[in-house]
């Protein structure tokens, strides 16, 4: 089973500064990881797919890189709705098993 | 859109069906997912079934002999039977989407809570 490592845990930033998350894969999973956004209360949101593709309707200010092993995900210039927890996700292709990381808190 | 339906509480040992009513979109031409997380945790896969290959679906090892995810393609729904209820499985229930061929979900429904309690 692929294990995904999401760091750090918890992340304290100021509206306006970057964001930078990281989710690491036990091995390789090319660029076949997602991000999502879940803010208090609601279901998570797709943000990027395939590593480094916004999903419909997501800010520029969003942006994923990576491949292999290690996936980063970017927030340029925080605006209040983006203190949230995202988590990284990957599904193997045969098992087809879904993981998610362990969520990334962004906070004020 | 996704609309799930059917959470409870349950007494442990228990049965439960949840039900994710689709529109938008047929869940025979996508993969459907259960996602579960429990109060104050992180998010956990419990279920995928595929299109395009017979009605295929696969379980987390966690839910595994308990849990059938299942569809009905002439309601667009979604299903989920838990069977052998279990404290641990008392969380907030998701069904999404993800497109034919993807690896993502790309729509989610606002969550159904489970409670497993005597």
């Amino acid at each position: 089973e692929i294990v995904l490592t999401q760091s750090p845990a918890t992340l304290s930033l100021s509206p306006g500064e970057r964001a930078t998350l990281s989710c690491r894969a036990s091995q390789s999973i090319s660029t076949y990881l997602a991000w999502y956004q879940q803010r208090g209360g609601q279901a998570p949101r797709l943000l990027i797919y395939d590593a480094s593709n916004r999903a419909s309707g997501i800010p520029a200010r969003f942006s994923g890189s990576g491949s292999g092993t290690d996936f980063t995900l970017t927030i340029n210039g925080l605006e209040p709705e983006d203190f949230a927890v995202y988590y990284c996700q990957q599904r193997t292709n045969w098992p087809p098993v879904l993981t998610f990381g362990g969520g990334t808190k962004v906070e004020i | 859109q996704l609309v799930e339906s059917g959470g409870g509480l349950v007494q442990p040992g228990g049965s439960l069906t949840l039900s994710c009513a689709a529109s938008g979109f047929t869940v025979s031409n996508s993969y459907m997912t259960w996602v579960r997380q429990a109060p104050g945790k992180g998010l956990e896969w419990v279920s995928t079934i595929y299109s395009g290959h017979g009605n295929d679906a696969y379980h987390a090892d966690s839910v595994k002999g308990r849990f059938k995810s299942s569809r009905d393609n002439s309601k667009n729904t979604l299903y989920l039977q838990m069977n052998s209820l279990r404290g641990e499985d008392t969380a907030v229930y998701f069904c999404a989407r993800g497109p034919y061929g993807s690896r993502m979900l790309d729509h989610w429904g606002q969550g159904t809570r489970v409670t497993v309690s005597s």
